[in-house]
């Protein structure tokens, strides 16, 4: 059964540092792995997919990495501002056919200004 | 990708009445599914909603609580019926597929809360 841990459960940082964001999982046989930010009591946007076949992927700020042999994803904010104040869940698709999303628990992450 | 519009975006109802969630997403979708999440808590897959017959229910829940419609390939509901104060949650619904897409989108949820 694939399980999902992220680490730090929480953090807070100064605006403009640099953070990783770190996700593991227990079975490597993974589809995609892709990372989503939620705000308070609102859903769910998505910020990176990576496929299985892929090392890493970038959207302005943001860098994921996937390391799938190891089971481990990082998620990389450069020059953190305090609207990325928010909580990124590690969401895992794993292969065989389901479709199914095994979820982290979030890292529930706060830039002081 | 897709865009899924929910409603209502919350809702404070009285135990023992039910409460129907709308999802309509913006293009032809091949899979929707209903999570829940409860305060301070990570996403749960309540079901997986399909296409012209029965949604595939996770453990743990059951048709005659969750009962779920998807008539077509861009709309699903989600009822939740009899609430308790156990209910409240927050409801998303989930779309896999849609125009040049592989990953999902959510819908912006529904806050529950049942007094």
């Amino acid at each position: 059964k694939q399980e999902v841990t992220q680490i730090p459960a929480a953090l807070s940082v100064p605006e403009g540092e640099n953070l990783v964001l770190n996700c593991s999982f227990t079975d490597s046989a993974i589809y995609n792995l892709q990372w989503f930010r939620q705000d308070p009591g609102k859903g769910l946007t998505s910020l990176l997919l990576i496929q299985s076949s892929q090392r890493e992927q970038t959207s302005g700020r943001l860098n994921a990495s996937l390391d799938k042999s190891s089971g481990r994803s990082t998620l990389y904010i450069a020059a953190s501002q305090p609207g990325d104040s928010a909580t990124y869940l590690c969401a895992v698709r794993t292969q065989g056919g389901s479709e199914k999303l095994v979820f982290g628990k979030g890292t529930k992450l706060t830039v002081n200004p | 990708s897709a865009v899924i519009s929910q409603k209502p975006s919350r809702d404070i109802c009285q135990r023992g009445t039910s409460l129907t969630i709308q999802c309509q997403v913006d293009s032809q979708v091949t899979m929707m599914f209903w999570y829940r999440q409860q305060p301070g808590q990570s996403l749960t897959l309540i079901a997986t909603a399909n296409q012209g017959s029965e949604a595939t229910y996770e453990s743990g829940f059951v048709i005659d609580k969750f009962p779920i419609s998807r008539p077509n390939l861009t709309f699903s509901t989600l009822t939740v019926s009899n609430m308790s104060p156990e209910d409240s949650s927050i409801y998303l619904c989930s779309a896999l597929g849609g125009q040049g897409s592989y990953g999902y989108t959510f819908g912006s949820g529904t806050r529950l809360t049942v007094v």
